[in-house]
């Protein structure tokens, strides 16, 4: 069975730092791209990164562009995500979720729907 | 980037009764060299992760009722329950994967009347 575990979501102020962990397993991890996606507290759900299946593409939502750091560790299984400078805006429910292909095709960045999605971490970004 | 607009926003149906979400992108998400359109609709329930229902516009997932129905083309797309049930009861999302980035419309709600 596939599965996607998040942890390291937390309370933590403004202008603080916080990394997320997503750990896989029933699947082999490293054919796969893998995604964050956060749902703000009674919101709608907002893509944030992608990473391909050997971190040679990832890509960033504007809104995290420069602040946020998408990584993987094949030999781990395990999906991470550094957030720096952390606004009030950022609070959320972080899902990591698992593309159904490798994030890459024909030398571009490629993606496809999410499937499965893990039960999220509570990122709250307060002072 | 390719926005992403779901209607109605909110949506109540009687058990039994078809339900219908639209949705609809800024730019077409049709692929010509394959004729695929390049569009997925997901389930969230109450406290839940997303779930995936349909794919490709109208390619359901293994194991998702034959209730559940997605069609159109292009720029435009429905999601069709044909006889609501009470486990139907859910935030619906379209989501496009024709390019980067990825995006979401901003859900239905569908309740019981």
């Amino acid at each position: 069975e596939v599965q996607l575990v998040e942890s390291g979501g937390g309370l933590v102020q403004p202008g603080r730092s916080l990394r997320l962990s997503c750990a896989a397993s029933g699947f082999t991890f490293d054919d796969y791209a893998m995604h964050w996606v956060r749902q703000a507290p009674g919101k709608g759900l907002e893509w944030v990164s992608g990473i391909s299946w050997n971190s040679g593409s990832i890509a960033y939502a504007d809104s995290v562009k420069g602040r946020f750091t998408s990584s993987r560790d094949n030999a781990k299984n395990s999906l991470y995500l550094q957030m720096n400078s952390l606004r009030a805006e950022d609070t959320a429910l972080y899902y990591c979720a698992k593309d159904i292909g490798s994030g890459v095709q024909l030398w571009t960045t490629s993606y496809n729907w999410f499937d499965p999605w893990g039960q999220g971490t509570l990122v709250t970004v307060s002072s | 980037d390719i926005v992403m607009a779901q209607s109605p926003d909110s949506l109540a149906v009687s058990l039994g009764e078809r339900a219908t979400i639209n949705c609809k992108s800024s730019q077409s998400v049709l692929y010509s060299s394959n004729n695929k359109n390049y569009l997925a609709w997901y389930q969230q329930r109450p406290g839940q992760p997303p779930k995936l229902l349909i794919y490709w516009a109208s390619t359901r997932e293994s194991g998702v009722p034959d209730r559940f129905s997605g069609s159109g083309s292009g720029t435009d797309f429905t999601l069709t329950i044909s006889s609501l049930q009470a486990e139907d009861v859910a935030v619906y999302y379209c989501q496009q994967y024709y390019s980067t980035p990825p995006a979401f419309g901003q859900g239905t709600r569908l309740e019981i009347k």
